[in-house]
């Protein structure tokens, strides 16, 4: 079974700062990957997703996420984050096929962005 | 496109009450999903269906809740008797397919309050 594991509970940057979100899973098979991000009091909505092919995946409000297999992570990166960014962020990973049909959500990261 | 609805948006009620909830899926998704999310528990998939069949109810927490598809645009999920331990925001999700290959566009979601 897949497993996502987001290690960061909270996280706190400063406007125009970059922003690092860490995303770990564990899944026997090239994995489909997600980003997704929840502003308050809204459901969730995609930021970008992986399936193959270039390992640089670039999204939606400027973030991009990058698969590095050797350490099966799909970490959320943005050059300069805005006041808007502040929300959670869940990283997913989707089994297909023989391995069943799922998509498993990490526990999320929320972000807060000081002025 | 009006994007996955749900009502209602808000519901308040007393213990031992029935409570409706209800999800029309985006024109030409065929996989509907419903989740729970609270602070403690996070975000939890409650069922999955796809084409109108349950793959999933893994997640349906007892013999209280229950999920229907009457039809393959429409979905309700149904909590009698209701219990304060049931307070969260339901949200409903549809896609195109699989579970874990395709984006799940999510509704705005109804915040359950049993008092």
């Amino acid at each position: 079974a897949q497993s996502v594991t987001q290690p960061d509970i909270h996280i706190t940057v400063s406007e125009g700062a970059s922003l690092e979100l860490r995303c770990n899973y564990s899944y026997g098979a090239t994995p489909y990957l997600f980003w997704y991000v929840q502003s308050p009091g809204q459901g969730l909505q995609l930021l970008l997703k992986y399936f193959s092919g270039d390992t640089l995946v670039q999204g939606i409000k400027g973030f991009e996420a990058e698969f590095k297999r050797s350490q099966s992570s799909f970490n959320l990166r943005k050059p300069s984050v805005h006041w808007s960014d502040a929300a959670e962020y869940f990283c997913a990973v989707g089994a297909s096929g023989s391995s069943g049909d799922k998509l498993t959500f990490g526990t999320g990261t929320r972000l807060a962005v000081r002025p | 496109d009006a994007g996955v609805i749900q009502s209602p948006r808000h519901e308040v009620t007393e213990m031992g009450q029935e409570v409706t909830l209800r999800c029309k899926l985006i024109s030409g998704h065929n996989s509907l999903f419903w989740y729970r999310q609270t602070m403690m528990r996070g975000l939890e998939l409650l069922i999955y269906f796809n084409n109108n069949v349950p793959i999933d109810d893994s997640g349906m927490p007892e013999d209280r809740f229950s999920a229907k598809m009457p039809n393959a645009s429409f979905s309700t999920l149904k909590i009698q008797p209701s219990e304060p331990r049931d307070s969260a925001v339901y949200f409903c999700a549809s896609s195109l397919g699989l579970a874990g290959v395709y984006e799940q566009y999510f509704g705005p979601g109804t915040r359950l309050t049993v008092t």
